[in-house]
């Protein structure tokens, strides 16, 4: 079966430092991958999306920039973080096919100080 | 991506079928109707979806009217592990995000 990956689960990180979350599927090939961000009290965010090494699709202009380098591995990044950065990190992939759902991790619980 | 209303809050007793209801008479052709639920600081877990014709799997069924205007997940026994915000989702099939409302805040009790 599926399982993805993320880590940390909380992270504490003040303003302006450098930020590395990870995101990694076992159990499938070619998935497609997405970065959300729920923010507190609020909806999920789409950020990024990729649906192959190398291919990385923006939602949103923002802080941060995610990258492929390997099949199932997914990396949100940012040089140096605001205190807008806050939020809960979400993880998530799908299945190859128009329709296939997401399926999400667990989450990096972000605070910046 | 079409509009959905859900209640804000249900309540079901514990052993009881759990039905949460889903309006989004906008909805299109293309358009599949997803369900997740989101237990507090975790991620979201994907229960089910379909496109016209009703859907069951081991967690949940998905009854989709004939109409497609709405639809109902019902958790045919509730327990208190499925306490959580459950959210209906219309998704078209050449777009890639989830656009999570507000959901419907379901309370199991014993």
């Amino acid at each position: 079966s599926q399982t993805i990956h993320q880590w940390p689960a909380t992270l504490v990180q003040p303003v302006g430092s450098p930020l590395s979350l990870e995101c990694t599927v076992e159990g499938t090939s070619n998935p497609n991958l997405y970065w959300y961000r729920q923010a507190a009290g609020r909806g999920l965010q789409l950020l990024f999306y990729s649906v192959g090494i190398g291919q990385i699709s923006s939602e949103v202009p923002q802080n941060l920039s995610a990258s492929r380098p390997q099949d199932r591995q997914f990396i949100l990044s940012s040089k140096k973080l605001l205190l807008s950065d806050s939020g809960f990190y979400l993880c998530a992939w799908s299945g190859v096919g128009a329709h296939q759902p997401q399926h999400f991790g667990d989450g990096t619980r972000l605070s910046i100080l | 991506d079409a509009k959905t209303t859900q209640p804000p809050s249900m309540d079901c007793a514990e052993g009881r079928a759990a039905n949460l209801p889903c309006n989004h008479s906008t909805i299109s052709g293309n358009e599949y109707v997803y369900w997740y639920r989101q237990i507090h600081s975790q991620g979201p877990q994907y229960i089910i979806h379909g496109l016209k014709n009703n859907e069951t799997n081991e967690m949940a069924s998905l009854i989709i009217t004939e109409d497609r205007k709405s639809s109902t997940l019902i958790l045919p026994h509730a327990t208190l592990r499925d306490t959580a915000v459950y959210y209906c989702i219309v998704r078209h099939t050449g777009f890639q995000k989830l656009v999570f409302g507000t959901g419907t805040r379901l309370l199991v009790s014993p």
